[in-house]
């Protein structure tokens, strides 16, 4: 069972490139989100989905764009890339719960971006 | 704004000993509440606590819901060396956005 697949796991970027980071998952939840990780800080989100075509704004979504066009899959863009945008990413697909609430959530293995 | 506080932010434990971790929040319209364990790498499912599942036990771990006093205990008895984690806390405010709290570092020395 491949779960999240969340790629690439290392990226150095210098400042004002873009890049995506991809996110796909195969248990056909609607919910997924993105998260960043920073030292002290946990988990924050980016942006989130509740299915296709629907997307949403997190705690922490200036410099970042996602688009959903399938269940599967749901891309994270990095438009110019900053230094303060130095983290661990983590995409995670979400199992609904029984009564409609978000239930567990399945993270891909993160990937470790540098801005230079 | 949502808040979801864990504490303490760290403790060392020695082999044996009883951890208990807190987490409080404040938010609007609680549906659900989930521990997860964060070893070096993606964080790992531990427990979902919801209204109508207010106390969950695993082996060695377990975890209650006060949803009137709005927190919620992670406790790891007789610990061991492989309980070395950052435990996380996150809270589900009715609009499908988990939010998470900074964590705690539980660091278990043998």
């Amino acid at each position: 069972n491949a779960g999240v697949t969340q790629t690439p796991k290392f990226q150095v970027l210098k400042t004002g490139q873009s890049m995506t980071l991809q996110c796909a998952q195969d248990m056909n939840h609607e919910y997924m989100s993105w998260y960043r990780q920073d030292p002290g800080m946990g988990l924050r989100l980016i942006h989130y989905s509740v299915g296709a075509g629907i997307t949403d704004q997190g705690e922490v979504p200036n410099g970042y764009n996602v688009s959903r066009s399938t269940t599967e899959d749901f891309p994270l863009r990095l438009l110019s890339a900053a230094p303060s945008q130095t983290s661990v990413y983590f995409c995670a697909s979400i199992r609904e719960g029984k009564t409609g609430e978000i239930g567990e959530a399945f993270f891909g293995q993160g990937t470790r971006l540098t801005v230079v | 704004e949502d808040k979801v506080v864990q504490s303490p932010l760290s403790l060392v434990v020695h082999e044996g000993d009883t951890v208990t971790l807190n987490c409080s929040y404040e938010v609007t319209n609680f549906r659900s509440l989930l521990w997860y364990k964060q070893e070096k790498k993606a964080p790992t499912f531990l427990f979902m606590l919801t209204s109508s599942g207010i106390e969950k036990k695993s082996g060695r771990l377990s975890s209650i819901l006060d949803k009137k006093e709005l927190f919620s205990i992670l406790n790891i008895t007789a610990t061991q060396t492989g309980d070395s984690a950052v435990y996380l806390c996150a809270v589900e405010a009715g609009d499908y956005k988990l939010s998470f709290g900074a964590g705690t570092t539980v660091t278990v020395r043998a």
